[in-house]
């Protein structure tokens, strides 16, 4: 079956230092969303991409879809400590039942 | 933004009791809700797919006999946890789709079997 990676499993960065979290799968993606949850609390929406090779920016977070659909990241630029939490790539396996397969996750630990 | 909810937020129980989870869609019809299990320090694993006057659809490997899934209404769909072991101690998450793409989440409820 479809398996969506991520790494690394778990960062730890002095604030102001940029992050890097990277997806892949083994299969192509018709979309990939990423989620961010933060310790103690629930999986909250990010951003969807869509086509091959988007780029989208939310303040200090550009998120980026490969070319093949079959990878993507998000970089945080200059972290805070209020980026700390857990950030999860998802697909919602193009079913039509818009369930998501979740991918494994980077921890992101910010010292201030 | 859209609000779902989760009842309770966190449940001690015996093994072999049975619990009762709700998640509610506070200001939205939900048709399809979705019921998620997380272990901790990993990733969010979807468990069934509840469908508002028919019968849920489980995942691969999930007991439907243990894990009951009614959803009643358009606005609360519940996972009923029986005859509950240790191994079944998680974190259970509910969502519900958006609108548009995106998935709204519960907070969670986390559940110790003892």
């Amino acid at each position: 079956g479809q398996q969506v990676m991520q790494i690394p499993q778990y960062q730890h960065v002095q604030e102001g230092e940029d992050f890097t979290t990277y997806c892949n799968s083994s299969t192509t993606l018709s979309n990939i969303q990423w989620y961010k949850q933060r310790p103690g609390g629930h999986p909250v929406f990010l951003i969807q991409l869509v086509k091959s090779g988007e780029v989208k920016k939310q303040k200090r977070l550009t998120f980026q879809f490969g070319e093949a659909k079959k990878n993507s990241s998000l970089h945080i630029t200059a972290t805070q400590t209020t980026d700390v939490g857990t950030y999860f790539c998802a697909d919602d396996m193009d079913t039509g039942r818009r369930a998501l397969t979740f991918g494994s996750g980077t921890r992101l630990q910010v010292q201030p | 933004g859209a609000v779902v909810s989760q009842h309770p937020s966190r449940v001690i129980c015996k093994s072999g009791t049975s619990v009762k989870i709700e998640c509610r869609s506070l200001d939205f019809q939900a048709t399809t809700m979705f019921w998620y299990r997380q272990f901790p320090k990993q990733s969010l694993m979807l468990m069934a797919t509840s469908n508002e006057g028919s019968k849920a659809t489980y995942e691969q490997g999930v007991e439907k006999d243990k894990f009951l899934i009614n959803h009643a209404s358009l606005t609360l769909s519940t996972l009923t946890v029986t005859s509950a072991h240790p191994e079944d101690s998680s974190f259970y998450i509910c969502s519900a789709p958006g609108l548009s793409y995106e998935q709204y989440f519960g907070p969670g409820t986390r559940l110790t079997v003892t």
